[in-house]
C-alpha cells in the first residue's frame, strides 16, 4: 500500500458528460501528479500540483482540468468527454520540494467512456 | 525533450531464468531513473531507483546501474518467479522537467513455472 489513495475505483460514463475523479496524497506530500495510461499513448504526464498551486502542464487537454484544496488532496476534472478518454487515471504524490524526488502512486481510476 | 527507449515485450521466461530488460533515456540534465512494476489490475509500485551516475539500485532480487555513459539503466535479476510476472517500466524524473515523470513503453514479462 503506497498510502496514496483514489477514488472512484471504477468509472463508467457516456460521451458528453463529465467526471470528477479524487485524490488524496501520503500523509505530508505536498506534490500531487496527475498520470493517464492508455493502450495508444503508454504513460503520460497531465498535470502537478504543489501545496495548492500548479507547477507544471504536460499533455492535458482543455477539457480537462485539476486542482488541490488546502488540505492538499485533489481532483482531477474531465468534461465533454470523448470515446478516446477512456483510459486508467493515476494519482501520484512526492515531497518534491524536500530530499526526493521519488513518487508514489495510487491505485488508479479505470474511466470508461460509452 | 526527454524521453525513454525500452526493450520491446512480450518477454517469456522460465522460472529460475536469468532477467534483462534494456532501458536508455535522452535527457537534457541530470536525471534521476526509477523503475516501476504494474502487476495485473494494479497501480505502479516503486521498484527501484538511482539518482546519480554509477549508482546502482536494488531490490527484492531486482538490480539496475545508472550508466551515464551509455545512458543506460538495464534492469536485471539473476533468477526470476512466477510472481514476478507483471508490466515494467523504465522512468525518469529531471529537475528541469519538475521532477515529472517521463514513461518508457512497457515490458510485459511472463514467467512460466
Amino acid at each position: 500500500d503506497s498510502g496514496v489513495t483514489q477514488t472512484p475505483k471504477h468509472l463508467i460514463t457516456a460521451t458528453g458528460q463529465r467526471v470528477t475523479l479524487r485524490c488524496s496524497p501520503r500523509s505530508g506530500d505536498l506534490s500531487v501528479y496527475w498520470y493517464q495510461q492508455s493502450l495508444d499513448q503508454g504513460l503520460q504526464f497531465l498535470i502537478q500540483y504543489y501545496n495548492g498551486e500548479e507547477r507544471a502542464k504536460g499533455n492535458i487537454l482543455e477539457r480537462f482540468s485539476a486542482q488541490q484544496f488546502p488540505d492538499l488532496h485533489s481532483e482531477l476534472n474531465l468534461s465533454s468527454l470523448e470515446l478516446g478518454d477512456s483510459a486508467l487515471y493515476f494519482c501520484a504524490s512526492s515531497d518534491a520540494g524536500g530530499s526526493t524526488d521519488t513518487q508514489y502512486f495510487g491505485p488508479g481510476t479505470r474511466l470508461t467512456v460509452l | 525533450g526527454d524521453s525513454v527507449t525500452q526493450m520491446e515485450g512480450p518477454v517469456t521466461l522460465s522460472e529460475e531464468a536469468f532477467l534483462t530488460i534494456n532501458c536508455t533515456y535522452t535527457a537534457t540534465g541530470y536525471p534521476s531513473l526509477f523503475w516501476y512494476v504494474q502487476y495485473p489490475g494494479e497501480g505502479l509500485q516503486l521498484l527501484l531507483k538511482a539518482t546519480k551516475a554509477d549508482d546502482k539500485g536494488s531490490n527484492k532480487g531486482f538490480e539496475a546501474t545508472y550508466r551515464k555513459e551509455t545512458t543506460s539503466f538495464h534492469l536485471e535479476k539473476g533468477s526470476v518467479q512466477v510472481s514476478d510476472s507483471a508490466v515494467y517500466f523504465c522512468a525518469l524524473s529531471d529537475i528541469g522537467s519538475a521532477r515529472q515523470l517521463t514513461f518508457g513503453s512497457g515490458t510485459q514479462l511472463t514467467v512460466l513455472p
